[in-house]
């Protein structure tokens, strides 16, 4: 089976600006999480989505949304970007609440 | 919600010492306990879990206990080696939401 899949790996984009990021996951995983990561802060959860629908949420503004399309895949959004959003995001799929299968992560840079 | 804490953010070991990692959780509730392992570059990857009914588990030279009482759990790595350096993140799940420790970052000194 092929991994998790996101795109673009890298993005440099300018503060005030909007960005869109896409996760592919395993063939069969219903579930996707995000996850924010940045030096000294760990795993930061953004949501989960499991059959189009979002099932958890973390502590983000508003400003981070997210959604999921009817063969799993998902998209997360950032709009009006700080210099603070420059981070690793990391989606994850899943088949059960069990092991989650990480992708390699786009690397967004905010100037 | 759920509070995982990982002790130590770094840890240093000379090559064939054991490296110990600790987590604390808050919710009872909580009842699988992951932990990945992320080399630079690249994505965390699942090395060993422990559910709540089990108070250890082994898998070659790293093991994992849990003590639910407590609401801490361990991982346990010997005779370390250069490839062990990594960052280490613990998680407790309850229901499907992942809570995730803020990693410990293991350097193996050769």
């Amino acid at each position: 089976k092929a991994g998790v899949t996101q795109t673009p790996r890298y993005l440099i984009k300018t503060r005030g600006q909007q960005v869109t990021l896409s996760c592919s996951p395993i063939s069969g995983h219903r579930s996707v999480s995000w996850y924010q990561q940045t030096p000294g802060q760990g795993l930061q959860f953004l949501f989960e989505y499991f059959s189009e629908t979002q099932r958890n949420k973390g502590n983000f503004p508003g400003r981070f949304s997210g959604r999921q399309f009817s063969n799993s895949r998902s998209e997360m959004n950032v709009s009006t970007l700080e210099l603070g959003d420059s981070a690793l995001y990391l989606c994850a799929s899943s088949f059960t609440p069990n092991e989650q299968f990480f992708g390699p992560g786009t690397r967004l840079t905010v100037l | 919600g759920e509070n995982v804490e990982q002790h130590p953010s770094t840890l240093s070991v000379q090559e064939g010492d054991s490296a110990v990692i600790k987590c604390t959780y808050s919710d009872s509730a909580s009842n699988y306990f992951p932990w990945y392992k992320q080399e630079l570059g690249k994505r965390p990857q699942l090395i060993i879990d422990i559910r709540s009914n089990v108070g250890e588990k082994k898998d070659q030279r790293i093991a994992v206990t849990l003590n639910k009482t407590a609401k801490h759990f361990s991982l346990h790595i010997t005779e370390t080696q250069p490839e062990d350096s990594a960052v280490y993140f613990c998680a407790a799940i309850r229901g499907n939401q992942f809570y995730f420790g803020t990693g410990t970052s293991l350097t193996v000194i050769p």
